[in-house]
């Protein structure tokens, strides 16, 4: 098993714009899921992407999967204050989480 | 609200003493995990209980044991204790406790060792 490895370890943005956050990984998965941390809080999932999957969008978020490269990406467009969190991949069925992208959205 | 309850919200207590952090999964989810996040170690996962069973176990501590008992709720019991265990402990749960599941997460334990 294998935990995913978020970056960049740090963004911040504008509200408006748009913010990408990547998952790397080293073996073949099953799915990748994508979760938000508002600071303080428990972890909240946001979106699994499958395998055979190569792009999933729900709302304001897109996650591709690249599974040649073994890399996600997690796009939030039209970013937000609200969106002002950590964000964290988790990989196949392995239950570590990395030390996940931290997403600073300026009003 | 993602379902999970997790008591007490906050613990303070002294180096060397033992606490037990309690909680109640999902309605219907028979899986738990324990997470605990640290500002120097990040987000580490503990142990994952299925069904009252062991499941798989990560980062814990020989001071930390986790039971899960037959109503499905699971405590995670904290011994000896250092000033180096001061994180938020986080509960899951899922259905299957499969890796393909969303985990919900409670809204974590901060604990205080002075």
């Amino acid at each position: 098993s294998q935990q995913g490895e978020e970056d960049p370890q740090a963004l911040s943005i504008q509200e408006g714009e748009n913010a990408t956050m990547n998952c790397s990984y080293k073996t073949s998965i099953n799915n990748l899921q994508w979760y938000r941390q508002n600071s303080g809080r428990g972890l909240v999932h946001l979106i699994l992407i499958r395998s055979n999957e190569r792009e999933k969008h729900s709302g304001r978020l897109r996650v591709t999967l690249d599974t040649s490269k073994k890399s996600s990406s997690l796009l939030i467009t039209a970013s937000r204050a609200a969106d002002t969190a950590s964000y964290f991949c988790q990989v196949g069925y392995d239950m570590r989480f990395g030390a996940g992208t931290r997403l600073t959205v300026k009003p | 609200d993602s379902g999970v309850t997790q008591t007490p919200k906050h613990l303070i207590t002294a180096t060397g003493q033992r606490v037990t952090l309690r909680c109640s999964p999902r309605s219907g989810d028979l899986s738990v995990y324990w997470y605990q996040q640290s500002l120097d170690q990040g987000l580490q996962f503990l142990i994952q209980y299925y069904n009252g069973e062991e499941r798989a176990k990560g980062n814990i501590l020989e001071r930390f044991s986790a039971q899960q008992f037959p109503d499905l709720h699971s405590e995670l019991n904290l011994s000896s204790l250092e000033l180096g265990d001061s994180a938020l402990y986080f509960c899951a749960s899922s259905p299957q406790g499969r890796g393909n599941e969303k985990l919900f997460f409670g809204s974590g334990t901060q604990l205080s060792v002075l």
